[in-house]
């Protein structure tokens, strides 16, 4: 049972380029959650979504960034026009339910040049 | 605005004693606290968690304590294990109500083991 795919592992960008992070849930989980952690930081919650649906927006910075979880296929992290304040690890996390425990990918690492 | 604090970036312990990982918050409406550990290239782990109705939650080596008056959390390892090193992260939420999922989590304590 694999746990929660996330790619790329590492991610270089130049500043103004577009950054799109992927994340399949466990399987049987509709649940996914966009958690970010910038340097010397804990991680700090972003979005939640369920299929075709963004439930909670809360923690995404008002421009640039958006996220998708589409019918088919996985949940999406856009970042437009990355600066160098983007580079942090992203993490995905999935749940089977809205309140029950998230498991989290293994993180994708984004370096803006 | 830390709202849970993790004032140890780091802390070792010689194996087979206790490791002691200490936790803050200053929100009084969080009601679950949790700890992950993180490995370098992997994302966090669920360890342990205790509801604020309890003040203490065993599992094997790992327990919790939990003093609601003092919004003070430890996380006990005892023995200390050299594969136990690795980043602890406290986390917290409010469980009664929407958005538990919201976790906020403090800077780490990175645990060094030594054999």
């Amino acid at each position: 049972n694999a746990g929660v795919m996330q790619n790329p592992r590492h991610l270089v960008r130049r500043r103004g380029q577009e950054a799109r992070l992927r994340c399949s849930p466990m399987k049987g989980h509709s649940h996914v959650y966009w958690y970010r952690q910038l340097p010397e930081e804990g991680l700090k919650f972003m979005v939640y979504l369920q299929k075709e649906n963004i439930i909670d927006e809360s923690g995404m910075p008002k421009e640039r960034f958006s996220a998708e979880f589409p019918k088919e296929g996985p949940s999406i992290l856009r970042i437009q026009q990355v600066v160098r304040g983007d580079s942090a690890a992203y993490f995905c996390a999935s749940s089977r339910g809205a309140d029950e425990k998230l498991f989290f990918g293994s993180g994708t690492q984004l370096s803006v040049l | 605005d830390q709202q849970v604090k993790q004032n140890s970036p780091s802390l070792s312990v010689q194996e087979g004693r206790i490791s002691i990982l200490n936790c803050d918050y200053t929100n009084s409406m969080f009601d679950y606290f949790l700890w992950y550990k993180k490995y370098p290239a992997e994302g966090p782990t669920f360890l342990i968690s205790i509801s604020s109705i309890k003040d203490k939650n065993e599992d094997g080596r790992f327990t919790v304590f939990l003093n609601k008056s003092a919004k003070h959390l430890s996380l006990h390892i005892v023995p200390s294990q050299p594969g136990d090193s690795a980043v602890y992260f406290c986390a917290a939420t409010k469980l009664s109500g929407a958005g538990s999922y919201q976790l906020t989590f403090g800077k780490g304590t990175k645990l060094s083991v030594i054999p």
